[in-house]
């Protein structure tokens, strides 16, 4: 079974600009979700999709963040515009469903911010 | 005060050693406890998932949860330079629609 797959896997940009990021879950999947690791910290949940519907954004800075699940598949993050404080690894991860269900994360995108 | 507490290390230990790697929690509502393996520029893996208090075993690794105390632990034996990795502790609560909830991170390097 093929993993969650994540691209870019690194980016760099400088503050103002936007910058976006690609997810593709495990086929089958209904849930997907976007986390921020910032260094030396643990994962923090950004948005939670089942399906194409938006669970949770309660953390999702919403006045330069942006995500969408167009037909509850793939799914892209977007920063715009960025701030130094962006500056993470970005990481997708899925489930089947919804409540215990093991996530399964992708390798992540590391986003520098200049 | 954070919700999950973890020492960030590193804690460096020698091949074959028990290593012992600890969390605290402050919300007591926290039912399922997880423990993930994040090697360098990896995605976390999940390594042990707990349900409540007590322990779990699965080979090498053992899982304890204290929900009295609110500490969970996570022991190694026989640790092997390829356990060198962070090891992030997990948890969630089904009033909070099962959210993960993650510590810091400890950074483990075993020595060869």
């Amino acid at each position: 079974e093929a993993g969650v797959a994540q691209s870019p896997r690194y980016k760099i940009i400088e503050k103002r600009q936007s910058v976006a990021f690609w997810c593709n879950p495990i086929s089958g999947h209904a849930t997907l979700y976007w986390y921020q690791q910032i260094l030396g910290q643990g994962p923090k949940l950004l948005i939670q999709f089942q399906n194409n519907g938006v669970v949770d954004d309660s953390q999702l800075p919403k006045d330069r963040f942006s995500a969408e699940r167009l037909k509850g598949v793939d799914s892209t993050l977007k920063i715009q515009p960025a701030k130094l404080e962006d500056s993470a690894v970005y990481l997708c991860a899925s489930s089947r469903g919804q409540d215990t269900d093991t996530q399964y994360f992708g390798p992540g995108t590391r986003l520098t911010v200049l | 005060q954070k919700e999950v507490e973890q020492d960030p290390g590193p804690l460096s230990v020698p091949e074959g050693a028990i290593v012992s790697l600890n969390c605290t929690y402050s919300n007591s509502a926290f039912q399922y406890f997880m423990w993930y393996r994040q090697y360098s520029r990896k995605g976390p893996e999940l390594l042990m998932y707990t349900y409540s208090s007590g322990n779990k075993e699965d080979g090498r690794f053992t899982a304890q949860v204290d929900k009295s105390s609110k500490y969970i632990s996570l022991f190694i034996r026989d640790s092997q330079p390829s356990d060198s990795a962070t090891y992030l502790c997990a948890m969630s609560a089904l009033q909070y629609g099962n959210k993960l909830v993650f510590g810091a991170g400890t950074i483990l390097r075993v020595k060869s």
